[in-house]
């Protein structure tokens, strides 16, 4: 059964401070990994994706996530936080034998203090 | 362009009513899925489109029903609406694979029933 985990309901972080949302999976292959953010009473917005190659992709808003596949996790990063990404984000994957199925985590909702 | 658009916003219905909920893009984009939001679980995917005359299930199909006549739009269907679809409802599109292309979500539709 395919899977993804996102272990923290909630993270607190300092403005100004690098935060981490953590996300691993449990997919059969080598899956395509994704992060959405999802702003109150809104839609999902996609962030980033990793396909293949380098192992730290960036994407929308300074935030970058680096797969490390022994450990099969795909964590979410940004170097300072701004109070502006207080949101629910979500890690998706996406297993090579179905690429039009996706699979989400419960989501992190991330709290940045000023 | 609009972008993904859902209709209607909030909807209650009694045990064992049926209704549509309805969504629509105007970007052209081939791929179309519905995913309910339950707290703590992240999003589901409930049925998907490739394309106007093709779809097939998500994880979570049973109780729900979608065609996909035109590139536009893509209704979902509850037959026999159950308290445990109450739920927010999300509806999006991408450009083809969504291992390729970004999903785009509309802002979502929140069924209450009861």
């Amino acid at each position: 059964a395919q899977s993804v985990a996102q272990p923290e309901d909630q993270v607190n972080v300092a403005e100004g401070n690098p935060l981490t949302v953590k996300c691993t999976y449990s997919v059969s292959g080598n899956p395509y990994l994704f992060w959405y953010v999802q702003y109150p009473n809104r839609g999902l917005q996609f962030l980033l994706k990793y396909i293949t190659g380098d192992n730290l992709v960036k994407g929308s808003y300074g935030f970058e996530a680096e797969f490390n596949k022994s450990q099969t996790s795909f964590h979410l990063k940004k170097p300072s936080a701004l109070v502006s990404d207080s949101a629910l984000y979500f890690c998706a994957v996406s297993p090579l034998y179905n690429f039009n199925k996706f699979y989400f985590g419960s989501g992190t909702k991330l709290n940045v203090k000023p | 362009n609009a972008g993904v658009t859902q209709t209607p916003k909030f909807q209650v219905l009694k045990t064992g009513q049926s209704m549509t909920l309805q969504c629509a893009q105007d970007m052209n984009h081939e791929y179309m899925s519905w995913y309910r939001q339950d707290p703590g679980m992240g999003l589901r995917l409930i049925h998907y489109s490739v394309g106007a005359g093709i779809t097939d299930q998500g994880e979570v199909p049973n109780g729900y029903n979608v065609s996909r006549s035109t590139t536009e739009d893509f209704p979902l269907r509850l037959l026999s609406a159950a308290p445990s679809q109450t739920s927010v409802y999300f509806c999006a599109s991408s450009r083809g694979e969504i291992s390729s292309y970004e999903q785009y979500f509309g802002p979502g539709t929140r069924l209450t029933v009861t």
